[in-house]
């Protein structure tokens, strides 16, 4: 069974760094691109970005809201897939979900998602 | 940027009606668009990808169609599961979803 579980999220203060991870387990990590989504309280889904698998290259892209801010790792010896977030603002606020993407960048498994709160 | 625009913004209907959602592109996406479905507190789940492909375990009630720059998604009797938010999602340039369609009980 694939599971995803994010962890990292919590309390911070506007300007600080915070670093989630996404542990995946029932799937070889290693050939799969992943991706961070996130949702503001009460609103719709954002796109944050992926990450591609070591065959691909292994580059990352991001959106235009968080590129130079925000940047995406991964350590396939372990299996976990990284956000750092650096220059947290208020607006970074919300949930904030890992998913296993296929083909064409959808994201078929997601994580239950883990909640960053930017508040001074 | 690729902008998704969905319509109806909120869809009212009684379970075993049909529900038909539209996403719009600003662009062409090709294919390579996908519908979430999202229930309250709980994550998104994929419905379709590729604009038409139903994802491993999905009613077949769930269908999606288009290319290009207009899709729907169709769900062809309402089952009372069903009511909830749907998102559309294009992967063709980086990735953007749309604002959603919340499908509620009339």
């Amino acid at each position: 069974e694939v599971q995803l579980v994010e962890s990292g999220g919590g309390l911070i203060q506007p300007g600080r760094s915070l670093r989630l991870s996404c542990t995946g387990s029932g799937f070889s990590f290693d050939d799969y691109p992943m991706s961070w989504v996130r949702q503001a309280p009460g609103k719709g889904l954002e796109w944050v970005g992926f990450i591609r698998s070591k065959v691909y290259g292994g580059a990352a892209e991001y959106a235009a809201s968080v590129r130079g801010r925000f940047s995406i790792s991964r350590d396939d010896s372990k299996s976990i897939a990284y956000l750092q977030m650096n220059s947290l603002k208020n607006e970074d606020t919300g949930m904030y979900y890992c998913t296993r993407e296929g083909g064409n960048g959808d994201s078929h498994y997601w994580g239950q998602g883990t909640l960053v709160t930017v508040s001074s | 940027e690729i902008v998704l625009t969905q319509s109806p913004a909120t869809l009212s209907l009684s379970p075993g009606e049909r529900a038909t959602l539209s996403c719009r592109a600003s662009l062409s996406v090709s294919s390579t668009l996908a519908w979430y479905q999202q229930k309250p507190g709980q994550a998104p789940r994929l419905l379709i990808y590729g604009a038409f492909n139903r994802a491993t375990g999905i009613p077949a009630r769930f269908s999606g169609s288009g290319s290009g720059t207009d899709f729907t998604l169709t769900i062809s009797s309402l089952e009372p599961e069903d009511f909830a938010v749907y998102y559309c999602q294009q992967r063709w340039l980086s990735g953007t979803f749309g604002p959603g369609t919340k499908v509620d009980i009339k």
